[in-house]
Order: C-alpha cells, then structure tokens, then sequence
C-alpha cells in the first residue's frame, strides 16, 4: 500500500512548550487522518484534510496538508500534560478501501 | 451505547494453539478492520472486510484468517502459522471506504509463550 514518512518517532517537552509532528508521502494523497492514542488506549480520530493547503484547528492543534497534498503536519501550541500520547497519520491504501498508518510520534509532556 | 467491542483485554496461549479474537460492533459499520500493533511499528493491517461474506488479505495476513458471516462481527483467528504472536490486537470499523473515519475497539493484548 501506500507508505507514508512520520517523523520524529519520539519527542520530549516541557509542558508549555510546542511540538510537531509531520507525515510525509511521495505521492499525492487524496487525503490524510490523525488519530491519537494514549498509553494504554486505542487510536482515536482527530481530523481528517482532504483540500490542497487545507489548514484547520482544534483549540490548541493545528493540522495542515501540503500545497501538494504530500505532506502534512500536526502542532500542537503550549503542550499540556493531557496532550501525551502517540499521534498517527493515516492515508488510503492503494485499493482505497483500508488506511495505512504511519509508525506514529511518542509525545511525552513532563510538567 | 454504541461502539466496539473487543474480548477478552489479555488473553494468554501456549505456543501451537489457535485463539480467536473477537469483535463486536453495533454502529451499523459496513467495514471492519484487524490491526496489529507492536511497539515502534504503528498498526499494520492484517484483514478487512467491506461487506458480509467477503474479506480481504492486508499486509500481514500470514498466520491469521478471519470470517464476516454477520454485519455486525469480524472475529479474528491468531494460527500457530503465526511466527510471533505476541501483540496488541485491534479491530476498527467505518461506514465504508478509506475517506472515512475509524472507530477502534479498546484492543486484545495477546501474550503467547
């Protein structure tokens, strides 16, 4: 299936500051998800981007997909202890029936 | 309330025996999904499955089958096939295609020794 690039696989903050996690694909996608996933939980829908430069927010997240729809990122202002977790793109396979996950960035918020 | 259900959270097996995983769901879903997660590796896709009476392979389906004889169940069968077992299970459902949301089950945590 389609393979899509998430990095960091892991980031340390101190609660307040800012963190981003970025996906990236080497063909144009017809659109990407974030879930998010506590420890110990199961993957939970955030957002889906389905528009060339679509930008949309969710209180402290902000979710942009790339001019070329290849890319995307997730940042999230003023970290909170709340926000740890694995955060997980997901893009359509190739038969467009199932989604492909990226490996997922482990947030770890220290107060 | 509806949602997904997965049974039971642990499940632990001799090294040999089949187990099925199960999943339940009564959101109406049309698709349903098995997930594989191990630390580091995201979730792979092992079934899915459009529609009763039909499935298809995901990218890791060696060692595992599945069946959808009702809408509303897509139990999993971990084989002695598998090589390495040990794993978190989910399972996930949507409406239908790839442009829609998941809804995953809180997971089976699969210990086998």
């Amino acid at each position: 299936g389609q393979q899509v690039m998430q990095i960091p696989q892991y980031q340390h903050v101190q609660e307040g500051e800012d963190f981003t996690t970025y996906c990236n694909s080497s063909t144009t996608l017809s659109n990407i998800q974030w879930y998010k996933q506590r420890p110990g939980g199961h993957p939970v829908f955030l957002i889906q981007l389905v528009k060339s430069g679509e930008v949309k927010k969710q209180k402290r997240l902000t979710f942009q997909f790339g001019e070329a729809k290849k890319n995307s990122s997730l940042h999230i202002t003023a970290t909170q202890t709340t926000d740890v977790g694995t955060y997980f793109c997901a893009v359509p396979s190739n038969s467009g029936y199932a989604l492909n996950f990226g490996k997922g960035t482990s947030l770890l918020v220290t107060p | 309330d509806g949602g997904i259900t997965q049974s039971p959270k642990y499940l632990f097996r001799k090294e040999g025996q089949n187990v099925t995983l199960s999943c339940e769901q009564n959101l109406n879903h049309d698709a349903m999904y098995w997930y594989r997660q191990d630390p580091g590796q995201g979730l792979r896709l092992i079934y899915y499955s459009q529609i009763v009476n039909d499935f298809q392979k995901g990218d890791i389906a060696e060692g595992y089958s599945v069946s959808r004889e009702k809408k509303e169940s897509f139990p999993l069968t971990v084989t002695s096939a598998q090589k390495n077992p040990t794993a978190f299970y989910l399972c996930a459902s949507s409406i239908g295609q790839a442009s829609y949301e998941q809804y995953f089950g809180p997971g089976t945590r699969l210990t086998v020794t």
